[in-house]
Formats: structure tokens, sequence, C-alpha cells
């Protein structure tokens, strides 16, 4: 079956430290994003892409990192510049026209700096 | 980016009981979409709409495209425990590159 995944579904990082966060989806959809959630406040927009080597910064995209050099693939990277990055965070997938149809989104990581 | 206004923020209801819950958008929209998420999980979707005036079952779930389009609303009736979890609400302004989402509603159930 079709569908997005994200990996690993629990991560530590010490302070100081990059890490990435994988998405992989099957679907064939041309467009990705990534979203951090926090308690209360929603789903925030970090970076898009609608096309493989092309994205978008989103609302909050200070302290984070992306790359699609591929369709499937879509890896965000959290920075040592990322002041706060304890958080949930989400992968969605769409066809091309914005999400008209909606997004498919994946199980999410929790990130946690220790 | 647009924010939708989503309400209410959270509920306490009973087993058994009707929910309401409803999102309002300054600017036009051309689809407004309902999500559902559980705890841990990302959100599923649970109907689209794409017609002012557009009334959507799925189950006990019911949801409505307002006539303004300016607005949205999902109703579930004889709420059960697995209802419990976080609504969201989404909409798509024409030719906008993605969707905005509301804050979520947060559902509680009191067995």
């Amino acid at each position: 079956d079709g569908g997005i995944t994200q990996s690993p579904k629990y991560l530590f990082r010490k302070e100081g430290q990059n890490v990435t966060l994988s998405c992989e989806q099957n679907l064939n959809h041309d467009a990705m994003y990534w979203y951090r959630q926090d308690p209360g406040q929603g789903l925030r927009l970090i970076y898009y892409s609608q096309i493989v080597n092309d994205f978008q910064k989103g609302d909050i995209a200070e302290g984070y990192s992306v790359s699609r050099e591929k369709k499937e693939s879509f890896p965000l990277t959290v920075t040592s510049a990322q002041k706060n990055p304890t958080a949930f965070y989400l992968c969605a997938s769409s066809k091309a026209g914005g999400g008209f149809y909606g997004y498919t989104f994946g199980s999410g990581t929790r990130l946690t700096v220790v | 980016g647009q924010q939708l206004n989503q309400s209410p923020q959270s509920m306490f209801i009973q087993e058994g009981e009707d929910v309401s819950m409803n999102c309002t958008s300054s600017s036009i929209f051309n689809t407004w979409l309902w999500y559902k998420q559980d705890p841990g999980e990302g959100p599923v979707l649970l109907i689209a709409l794409y017609k002012a005036g557009e009334l959507t079952s799925n189950g006990r779930l019911t949801a409505q495209f307002g006539i303004t389009r300016k607005d949205s609303f999902l109703n579930i009736s004889a709420s059960i425990p697995s209802d419990v979890g976080i609504y969201f609400c989404a909409g798509r302004e024409g030719g906008a590159d993605g969707l905005t989402f509301g804050k979520g509603t947060h559902l509680i159930i009191q067995p």
C-alpha cells in the first residue's frame, strides 16, 4: 500500500548537535511539507517543496534546512541554530494543486533535546 | 501566514453527546477539509468539501461548506470514546500553494 513514512518515531538530541528527520513517500505525490506541532499551537509550516530540487520557506524556517533531491524524499535537518527544537514534527505530501485534494500525513517524529 | 479561527479550542463532553465545531476565515476558500489526529500520530483526513453549501457525511460525522465560502462546520453525533483526539479544519484559497490549518479542537470524552 502507498503511504508516507517518517523515521525515527522518537529522537533524542544533545544541545549543539544537528539532527536529520527522514520522510519518504511512495504515493507519487509532487508536493511535500514539514510541520512543527507544539501543544496548543496547532500545525506550523517549516518548509515545503512542490517539485524536485526546489523548496520554499514556511512560517518558521529559521534553524531548519531541507533538501529535495528525489521526488520520494524530503528530509528535514534541525540545526543547532534552532533555539527550542523539542517538538512533534509532521511530514505531509499532496498531489500537485496546492493541497486541493488534501494532504497525507506521516505518523510523526517526536524530537527531544537532552 | 493566514490563520483560520477554529472553535472551540477544547470540548469536554459525556459519551453519547453530539459535538459541533467550526472554522471561519477572512478569505474565500475553494476547499475545506477536516482532519482528526489521535495522540502521537499524524492527522488523518475525515471529510473533504469542494462546493459552497455542500453537506457531506462519513458515518457519524457530518461536515458542511458554508454558503459564504468563509466557514465550515463539523458535527459528530452520539460520541464514543474513540472520538477522542484533536480535530483540525483546513482550507485552501484559489491559487494558493497549500492549505491553511486551524489550531485544532481538542475533544475529551468523560465516561
